[in-house]
């Protein structure tokens, strides 16, 4: 069974530049999970999507962070304009079924840089 | 707010060593615990999990037991291999209807032949 895709797996542009990262969670689940990961913070929740609708975006850091999930097959968690402090790697995860049992799935990453 | 605490790594063991990596937690409730691996350039997998006090995670050779009377779930391994080296994260979850998990900072574990 195909896992969680993200694209593109290595982002490198330049502060002021938008920056869209893509992901395709497994078919047939239902919640869809956006991380970032860095030295610094550690792995952080931005937002989670349930049945394609936001349910929580409390972790997203500021106003040039958005995410959209257009159907159940897609999503894109979109910086623009972006800054050199956004530099990280940003996971995507889903997962079937609400609740804690339903192990979340995660994508290979993608790694931003922001110069 | 929920937390979890790992020990700080590296841990750095030779191979067939015994493996431990402390994690407690603070939470309101009851709450799910796992244990997540990363190796390098790759995301996150489950590894294990408990879902109440006294339940043993077990996979791979690696366990954990959810202990409620001191909030911890360490993980533990007998003998460890070059290949066990990876990132290992702790994590909690409410019982609530959201689906969040709480991480911890992980532990890097390097093991050499």
């Amino acid at each position: 069974d195909a896992g969680v895709i993200q694209s593109p797996r290595h982002e490198v542009t330049e502060m002021g530049q938008e920056v869209t990262l893509r992901c395709k969670p497994i078919s047939g689940h239902d919640y869809l999970f956006w991380y970032r990961q860095t030295m610094m913070r550690g792995l952080e929740l931005l937002i989670y999507f349930n049945n394609n609708v936001p349910i929580d975006d409390s972790g997203m850091p500021e106003d040039r962070f958005s995410a959209k999930m257009p159907n159940a097959s897609f999503s894109t968690l979109k910086i623009q304009p972006s800054e050199p402090r956004d530099s990280a790697v940003y996971f995507c995860a889903s997962s079937s079924g609400g609740g804690t049992l339903k192990p979340q799935h995660f994508g290979d990453g993608t790694r931003l840089s922001i110069l | 707010g929920d937390s979890v605490t790992q020990m700080e790594g590296p841990v750095t063991l030779s191979e067939e060593a015994f493996l431990t990596i402390n994690c407690t937690y603070t939470a309101t409730g009851y709450p799910s615990l796992f244990w997540y691996v990363q190796y390098p350039g790759e995301g996150l997998q489950l590894l294990l999990k408990a879902t109440k006090a006294d339940d043993k995670g077990s996979n791979k050779g690696f366990e954990a037991t959810y202990r409620k009377e001191t909030t911890s779930f360490h993980l533990e391994k007998g003998s460890v291999q070059v290949s066990d080296s990876a990132v290992y994260f702790c994590a909690l979850s409410d019982r609530g209807a959201t689906n969040k998990l709480i991480f911890g900072t992980g532990t890097l574990l390097a093991v050499q032949p």
